[in-house]
């Protein structure tokens, strides 16, 4: 089955500065990446998602990355403020599948 | 329109104890899905239900089940609790259209 490794496990940023996460998959059918954002005591919430066919996706601050060939997408946070700081999972899965594979999770801190 | 609930939120169990997790959607979606959540592991597919009346196999369904009550309750069941069980339970759900899923608050469950 998919494999989903991500990278690093925690990351410290000063407000202003980017952030990025990186995420690896080993199944090349997987064909949607889903990044979610979790906070404390909460669900994790979608914040974006790519699918293979395209290789980069943008919305405001946040941009996701995809490599099919080397297997690997990753999350950019521009600007980041402290309302950024929360665990963000990276996932893999094949569209209209069931299931998805998760990271084991970032948890990043903006420091003010 | 409260999205995806779970009950309850906090539940301390013995061992050997069994106990039943709720979950209720009202977006009127077709797949909703168990997942465990334990530190530096990410979300783990426990069992997930593509439609009203089908139940399948996750990646770690050993020593759960569950009932796909109707189109909005989907229920997880630890019949004999263990203490490798102590972990953070979320349900999700999907309309089947798009591959979002949203995810309920959790459950946190601890098995002495």
């Amino acid at each position: 089955g998919e494999n989903v490794e991500q990278h690093p496990s925690t990351l410290s940023v000063q407000e202003g500065d980017s952030a990025v996460i990186k995420c690896t998959y080993s199944d090349s059918a997987s064909n949607y990446f889903p990044w979610y954002k979790q906070e404390l005591g909460k669900g994790p919430q979608l914040i974006i998602d790519i699918r293979s066919n395209v290789g980069e996706k943008k919305d405001q601050r946040i941009a996701v990355t995809l490599n099919k060939t080397a297997k690997h997408f990753s999350l950019h946070i521009t600007e980041t403020q402290p309302e950024d700081s929360a665990v963000y999972f990276c996932a893999a899965t094949i569209l209209g599948g069931n299931d998805m594979r998760f990271g084991a999770g970032t948890r990043l801190t903006v420091k003010p | 329109n409260a999205g995806v609930t779970q009950t309850p939120k906090f539940q301390v169990l013995k061992t050997g104890q069994s106990m039943t997790l709720q979950c209720a959607q009202d977006m009127n979606h077709n797949s909703m899905y168990w997942y465990r959540q334990d530190p530096g592991m990410g979300l783990r597919l426990i069992y997930y239900s593509a439609s009203e009346g089908t139940t399948d196999k996750g990646e770690v369904p050993n020593g759960y089940n569950v009932s796909r009550l109707n189109k909005r309750e989907f229920s997880l069941r630890l019949e004999s609790a263990a203490p490798s069980q102590t972990s953070v339970y979320f349900c999700a759900s999907r309309i089947g259209i798009t591959d979002t899923q949203y995810f309920g608050p959790g459950t946190r469950l601890t098995v002495l």
